[in-house]
C-alpha cells in the first residue's frame, strides 16, 4: 500500500509567482490535512479537507491561500504570489475518517523556496 | 498552543532504553495521547497513540500515567537511526476532523 505522495518534493519560485503543491492519500483515506513548517520550527496546522468539502481552514493565512480536494485526483495547496515569507516545508497528512481515533499518515513534504 | 509540554533535548546511549517524557496535565476524557518522530527534515512519522492504557507496538511502548497528566514514550533499544524530533500530541476527533497541534518536541541524540 503506498503511503502519502506528494509533488513536487522540491519548487522553486520568484516572489510574485503562484505554486501549486499537490497531495495524494493513502488508498482508502478520504481526509486530508496541510501542514506548514518554517525552517526551525514546529509544524503548524493549515487546512483539514474531505473529498469536495473543506472542513476546517482556521490555519489558512486569510489572502493568496487557497486548498482544495476534488471528487478525481489529488489535493491541491495553492499560493498565489508568493513572497519569500512562504518558504517553507509543507507537509500533507491522510487518514482514513471513519470510526473513532484516526492517526494520520503524513507524505515526505514539498520544500519552496522563493527567490 | 501545544497542551503538551516536552523537554527540548535528551541523549541516550545507542543500545539503551530511551524514556521520552510529556506532560498533558490539562487533558480532556476524550482526548488521545499520539507519538509522532521527524527524522531530520522527512515528514513525520507515527509512532504509537493511547487514551488510557498502556499501549505497545513493533516500534515503542507507552505508559499513561493514572490521571492521564503525563504519559512517556520508551523506545526499548535505541538505535542511531532513532535520532529524531519526537512530538507527543493530545488530540479528540470531533465534528472537524482531529488536527494535530505541534509543539516544538525533543530532539533526540543516540549517541554510539
Amino acid at each position: 500500500n503506498a503511503g502519502v505522495m506528494q509533488n513536487p518534493r522540491h519548487l522553486v519560485r520568484r516572489r510574485g509567482q503562484e505554486a501549486r503543491l499537490r497531495c495524494s492519500p493513502m488508498k482508502g483515506h478520504s481526509h486530508v490535512y496541510w501542514y506548514r513548517q518554517l525552517p526551525e520550527e514546529g509544524l503548524k496546522f493549515m487546512v483539514y479537507l474531505q473529498k469536495e468539502n473543506i472542513i476546517d481552514e482556521s490555519g489558512m493565512p486569510k489572502e493568496r491561500f487557497s486548498a482544495e480536494f476534488p471528487k478525481e485526483g489529488p489535493s491541491i495547496l495553492r499560493i498565489q504570489q508568493v513572497v519569500r515569507g512562504d518558504s517553507a516545508a509543507y507537509f500533507c497528512a491522510s487518514s482514513p475518517g471513519s470510526g473513532g481515533v484516526n492517526e494520520q499518515y503524513f507524505g515526505p513534504g514539498t520544500r519552496l523556496t522563493v527567490t | 498552543d501545544a497542551k503538551t509540554t516536552q523537554p527540548p533535548s535528551m541523549d541516550c546511549a545507542e543500545g539503551r532504553a530511551a524514556n521520552l517524557p510529556c506532560n498533558h496535565s490539562t487533558i480532556s476524557g476524550n482526548e488521545y495521547v499520539y507519538w509522532y518522530r521527524q527524522i531530520h527534515s522527512q515528514g513525520p512519522q507515527y509512532i504509537i497513540h493511547g487514551l488510557k492504557n498502556n499501549e505497545t507496538n513493533e516500534m515503542a511502548s507507552l505508559i499513561i500515567t493514572e490521571d492521564r497528566k503525563s504519559s512517556t514514550l520508551i523506545l526499548p533499544h535505541a538505535t542511531l537511526r532513532d535520532t529524531a524530533v519526537y512530538y507527543c500530541i493530545v488530540s479528540a476527533k470531533d465534528n472537524y476532523g482531529q488536527n494535530f497541534v505541534f509543539g516544538p518536541g525533543t530532539r533526540l541524540s543516540v549517541l554510539p
